[in-house]
């Protein structure tokens, strides 16, 4: 499976769009990318998932390069309550098998 | 809320006695796994099932813990003669697998939070 780098934390202000790039250097051509997050105390949540070019949901934006080797979740004007772990997944389409989580990066959201 | 329940949601005990969580997946949901999280790290797999088979575990379950899925329901995970490393958030998670498409998405629980003292 291939291994995920993202950033181990990140800052924004309110109001601004925050973009977290997640590197996988090592995807093979039947995996997809995936996207949780995971609050204080919490289980993680499913964000978003992706192939290829671009994916919108009503929460994010994913983007992914014709070479896929790396994804960018794109925050639209986040809130406070943005605040949270974001785990950038790589998975192996059909298997359903075990997620492997990193350590995620730390998005902190201030006024 | 995502429809996983976890009971109880937090759990102390003292070191050498056993425990038992359970899990209530979503209802229809196939597959339901247990991770486990320790503070500042991500979820590490322990196990996963299809209905009521066990079809996974990790090198992390050690012969201390055993987890079960009777009727391919809920599912429960005991921890025998807790050791104080055993002490970390232990979460659920339940999908319905679906052939064709691109990723079974998981749905989590808020997790059992154990304290072993």
């Amino acid at each position: 499976l291939a291994k995920t780098t993202q950033p181990i934390s990140m800052d924004s202000y309110e109001g601004q769009e925050v973009n977290i790039t997640c590197s996988h250097n090592n995807i093979a051509t039947n995996d997809y990318i995936t996207w949780y997050q995971q609050f204080p105390s919490q289980g993680p949540r499913f964000i978003i998932q992706g192939y290829k070019t671009k994916v919108t949901n009503e929460v994010a934006s994913l983007f992914i390069p014709a070479d896929r080797k790396s994804s960018t979740l794109s925050l639209p004007r986040v809130s406070l309550s943005d605040t949270a772990v974001y785990y950038c997944l790589v998975e192996t389409a059909g298997t359903a098998s075990k997620l492997t989580f990193g350590t995620g990066t730390r998005l902190q959201v201030t006024l | 809320d995502t429809g996983v329940s976890q009971d109880p949601r937090h759990k102390i005990t003292k070191r050498g006695q056993n425990v038992t969580f359970r899990c209530d997946p979503i209802s229809e949901h196939n597959r339901l796994y247990w991770y486990r999280q320790t503070l500042g790290q991500g979820p590490e797999f322990l196990t996963y099932f299809q209905n009521e088979a066990q079809l996974e575990k990790s090198r992390l379950l050690s012969d201390r813990f055993s987890a079960e899925r009777p009727k391919g329901s809920f599912s429960t995970l005991e921890i025998q003669r807790t050791e104080q490393g055993d002490s970390a958030m232990y979460l659920c998670a339940s999908s319905l697998g679906t052939s064709g498409r691109m990723g079974w998405i998981q749905y989590f629980g808020a997790g059992t939070r154990l304290s072993v003292l």
